[in-house]
C-alpha cells in the first residue's frame, strides 16, 4: 500500500460527458503528480502540483484540468470526452517539489464510450 | 518524441538466472533514473534509482547500470524469481525532477 487513494478505481462514460478522478496524497506529501497510461503506452505525465499551486505541465489537453485543494487533495477533471481519452489515469505524490520517487496510487481506469 | 525507450516489450526468464531489462534515453539533460515495478492492478512501485555521477547502484538482487556515452541503463535482477514477473518501467528525469519520463515498459516473466 503505497498510502495514495486514488478514487474512483473504475469509471465507464460515454463520448462528450465530463469526469472528475479524485486523489489523495500520501499524509505529508506535498507534490502531487498526474500520468496517463493508454494502451501500450507508457506514462505520460499530465501535471503536478506542489502545496496548491501548479509546478509543472506535461501533455495536458486543454480539455483536461486539475486542482489541487488545501487539504493537498487533488482532482483532475476531464471534459468532453472522447474514445481516445479512455485510459488509466494514476496520481502520484512526494514529499517534496523536487523529487524523483514518486508514490503511485493503484490508479482509475476510464472507459469513454 | 520517446525521449525513454524499452524495445523489449515482454522477456522470458527462468527462475534462479539473471534478468537483464534494458533502457535507452535521448535527452542528455537526464541526470536521474529510476526503475519502477507494477504489478497488474496496482500502481507502479518504486525499485531502485542510479544518478548520473554514478554507474552503478545495487540492491539486494537488483543492480542498475548506467552507461551514460551510451545514453544506456540496464536492471539486473540475480537470481530471478516468480515473484518478480511483473511490468518493470524505466524512468528519467533532469535536474528538478519537475516530471518523470517514462518508458513503455518491459514485462518480465520469470518461471519455475
Amino acid at each position: 500500500d503505497s498510502g495514495v487513494t486514488q478514487t474512483p478505481k473504475h469509471l465507464i462514460t460515454a463520448t462528450g460527458q465530463r469526469v472528475t478522478l479524485r486523489c489523495s496524497p500520501r499524509s505529508g506529501d506535498l507534490s502531487v503528480y498526474w500520468y496517463q497510461q493508454s494502451l501500450d503506452q507508457g506514462l505520460q505525465f499530465l501535471i503536478q502540483y506542489y502545496n496548491g499551486e501548479e509546478r509543472a505541465k506535461g501533455n495536458i489537453l486543454e480539455r483536461f484540468s486539475a486542482q489541487q485543494f488545501p487539504d493537498l487533495h487533488s482532482e483532475l477533471n476531464l471534459s468532453s470526452l472522447e474514445l481516445g481519452d479512455s485510459a488509466l489515469y494514476f496520481c502520484a505524490s512526494s514529499l517534496g517539489r523536487d523529487t524523483g520517487e514518486l508514490f503511485f496510487g493503484e490508479g482509475s481506469r476510464l472507459t469513454v464510450l | 518524441d520517446q525521449q525513454v525507450k524499452q524495445n523489449s516489450p515482454s522477456l522470458s526468464v527462468q527462475e534462479g538466472r539473471i534478468s537483464i531489462l534494458n533502457c535507452d534515453y535521448t535527452n542528455s539533460m537526464f541526470d536521474y533514473f529510476l526503475w519502477y515495478k507494477k504489478y497488474p492492478a496496482e500502481g507502479p512501485t518504486f525499485l531502485i534509482s542510479i544518478s548520473s555521477i554514478k554507474d552503478k547502484n545495487e540492491d539486494g538482487r537488483f543492480t542498475v547500470f548506467l552507461n551514460k556515452s551510451a545514453k544506456h541503463l540496464s536492471l539486473h535482477i540475480v537470481p530471478s524469481q516468480p515473484g518478480d514477473s511483473a511490468v518493470y518501467f524505466c524512468a528519467a528525469g533532469d535536474t528538478g525532477f519537475q516530471k518523470l519520463v517514462f518508458g513503455t515498459g518491459t514485462r518480465l516473466l520469470v518461471s519455475p
